[in-house]
């Protein structure tokens, strides 16, 4: 049962264009909502993240977009770069739970 | 400090061999997770340590599948009698405390072939 739905599988953006990331759950009880950045052999990183309370949450060139009634949220890198050429996973939490639940991620290509 | 560190970075084994990976936490986080992630896939909760408890082992896929963590420190994940489907990049996280109010750091992974 795959409860966090990703989507593009993979993505390709000119430099300076936008990206949009989209995800989809099922989990009424995930309250926490963070985007992991993973670039070739290393580990994720926290990019960002976003609790319910709020539809929408920037910090930079990045924009999560959080629709509760529709359960989906997405990802917004503005001005795309090469350096932003990564692959992307979504992931969602409940309360003071631990375990992250990941999309399949999506491998995002910034052309120059 | 240093990060998460894992290792070895790549294992390649036979099917039927034991393996062992090893996972550094970042000091003084008392949580610490391993995740699987096969190819193509996100990543898969295996089991969640507390100190050196384990109270959740529920994403563990079989009971060739063991875990354990010494005190707030190293980490093993033994895997018996590797099969093939075993392959994957095996991740480990730590985390200052359980919840979602603590960011969890990940290492970069071992990638497991079971040939």
């Amino acid at each position: 049962q795959q409860q966090v739905k990703q989507s593009p599988q993979s993505l390709i953006v000119q430099k300076g264009g936008i990206s949009i990331i989209n995800c989809a759950y099922e989990n009424t009880a995930f309250d926490y909502f963070p985007w992991y950045q993973q670039f070739p052999g290393k580990g994720p990183a926290l990019l960002i993240a976003i609790r319910p309370d709020v539809s929408e949450k920037k910090e930079g060139r990045f924009t999560i977009s959080f629709n509760k009634s529709a359960k989906q949220f997405s990802l917004h890198i503005m001005d795309s770069q090469p350096g932003d050429s990564a692959t992307y996973f979504c992931a969602a939490s409940a309360g003071s739970n631990y375990k992250l639940t990941f999309g399949k991620g999506t491998l995002l290509t910034v052309n120059p | 400090g240093a990060g998460v560190s894992q290792s070895p970075s790549n294992k390649v084994t036979e099917k039927g061999k034991d393996v062992e990976l090893r996972c550094d936490p970042i000091s003084g986080h008392t949580a610490l997770y391993w995740y699987r992630q096969r190819l193509g896939q996100g990543l898969e909760f295996l089991i969640y340590f507390q100190g050196n408890s384990a109270p959740d082992k529920s994403g563990l896929p079989s009971d060739r599948f063991s875990a354990e963590r010494t005190g707030e420190s190293v980490s093993t994940l033994t895997i018996q009698r590797t099969q093939q489907e075993d392959s994957a990049v095996y991740l480990c996280a730590s985390s200052l405390d359980r919840g979602v109010y603590y960011e969890q750091y990940f290492g970069p992974g071992t990638r497991l072939t079971v040939t």
